[in-house]
């Protein structure tokens, strides 16, 4: 079975950093590319960002370019985000993700999800 | 890159069917033949209930049905049940390689 488990949502103050990690299992982990989604308060669902199995490629929500950063530790199936400059409109739920396919970039689809963790951006 | 278009709203009478509809462009949507749906109960994450426009998950019941025409994708719940009520996204690859999702729609079971 896929589990998901996010960790490292707090109340940060804007301007602030914050890494969010995520620790798989149950699956082939360096087989998938990995993604970040997050869901603001009663709002709907927004990607953030991408990393591919090998670490070779990640992408970002333009919302979030230049101020985050995806990485990976595929010797101890962990996803890992790191956050800076936090606004207030960074407030929300972050998901870890997998896409639906193996050794592709992105399908665009995501197939397991965690149970969310809540980042606060606030003074 | 914009937000898929969907309904915010629909609802249905259990044992009806309805559909919720899914638009972008031709950089996603209409480009390619992945896209995939989620539905999402209040508290709870999102779970896949469709991919590749028309595949079903292991598990997921075949009352949810997907098509595409176009820049539009859709998804149809036949038979509603009252355990089907809950907010419905869809997601899609761009054509830069990144993903994007709908707005939401909120399906009521009257």
């Amino acid at each position: 079975e896929v589990q998901l488990v996010e960790s490292g949502g707090v109340v940060v103050q804007p301007g602030g950093s914050l890494r969010l990690s995520c620790a798989a299992s149950g699956f082939t982990f360096d087989d998938y590319t990995m993604h970040w989604v997050r869901q603001a308060p009663g709002k709907g669902l927004e990607w953030v960002s991408l990393i591919t199995w090998e670490s070779g490629t990640s992408y970002y929500a333009d919302s979030v370019k230049g101020r985050f950063t995806i990485s990976r530790d595929n010797s101890k199936n962990s996803l890992f985000l790191h956050m800076s400059r936090l606004r207030s409109e960074d407030t929300a739920i972050y998901y870890c993700t997998k896409d639906t396919a193996a050794i592709v970039v992105t399908r665009g689809g995501f197939d397991s999800w965690g149970q969310g963790t809540l980042v606060t951006v606030s003074s | 890159q914009s937000a898929l278009t969907q309904a915010a709203s629909v609802s249905g009478s259990p044992g009806q069917s309805i559909t919720i509809s899914c638009t972008g462009t031709s950089s996603d949507v209409g480009g390619y033949n992945y896209v995939s749906w989620y539905q999402q109960h209040p508290g709870k994450a999102p779970k896949l209930i469709l991919y590749d426009v028309s595949r079903r998950p292991s598990g997921v019941s075949n009352r949810f049905s997907g098509s595409k025409s176009g820049n539009t994708a859709s998804l149809t719940i036949s038979g509603l049940q009252a355990e089907d009520e809950a907010h419905y996204y869809c997601s899609s690859y761009t054509d830069i390689s990144t993903a994007v999702f709908g707005g939401g729609t909120k399906l009521t079971v009257l």
